[in-house]
């Protein structure tokens, strides 16, 4: 196993189009995590699964933004009628349980670009 | 809500030097998480080192120390003997000790490790 993997890597759509980006955590991780970066910015929260289980939401995450992890393991996270503030890397981290301070181990991020 | 502030944009090292970058941040929690990940060029947000509120003595790994200020809510990193392959983002994170695992980032500093 080497990491989090996302795909695609970059992604180039017109405003109005749906996009959906996909997350791989490390095999053993059962809690995944998505963050938006702008450009410029620190990471911001997106949302949080343990297992299938969406546990924590951002007021970020918008009713156009759709996040899903339904056997636990991979993830996707969707957008739907994308705007060009949508622009931004979106990046996926996994973790393992139980822990205090365990490690969120990042992914290489999707780059979107909305035109 | 949580806050972190990492005041300097950008700061320039010269290659074997020491550098310092600053973090403040606020939180209600008594108990927490610290963390510092660096950003490379291009590359996946890796941690560098963490530091666990309760914990008073300041973590250390390798090359890399912080100064761990409770009261003051002051989280610095040192780099030591500073190598190019230090070069990056650099940034500073907070995350509740329980209840959530989302992580809060600063802006982050911009380091350049000058040969």
């Amino acid at each position: 196993d080497t990491g989090v993997s996302q795909d695609p890597r970059h992604k180039i759509t017109k405003r109005g189009q749906n996009v959906t980006f996909r997350c791989d955590p490390i095999s053993e991780h059962n809690r995944l995590y998505w963050y938006r970066q702008t450009l410029g910015q620190g990471p911001e929260f997106l949302t949080y699964f343990q297992n299938e289980a969406q546990l924590e939401k951002s007021r970020l995450l918008s009713d156009r933004f759709s996040a899903e992890r339904p056997k636990g393991s991979f993830s996707t996270l969707e957008i739907q009628r994308t705007e060009q503030g949508d622009s931004a890397m979106y990046l996926c981290a996994s973790s393992d349980s139980p822990g205090t301070a365990n490690e969120q181990f990042f992914g290489p991020g999707t780059r979107l670009t909305v035109l | 809500a949580q806050t972190v502030t990492q005041s300097q944009p950008e700061m320039s090292v010269q290659e074997a030097e020491t550098v310092t970058l600053s973090c403040t941040y606020d939180t209600s929690e008594n108990n927490y998480y610290l963390f510092w990940y660096k950003q490379p060029p291009s590359r996946q947000m890796i941690l560098v080192i963490r530091q666990e509120a309760y914990k008073q003595q300041n973590a250390t790994e390798n090359r890399f120390s912080v100064n761990f200020q409770k009261a003051a809510k002051s989280f610095s990193l040192k780099i030591s003997d500073s190598q190019l392959g230090d070069t990056a983002m650099y940034f500073c994170a907070l995350r509740p000790g329980a209840g959530s695992y989302q992580l809060t980032f600063g802006k982050g500093t911009k380091l350049s490790v000058i040969p």
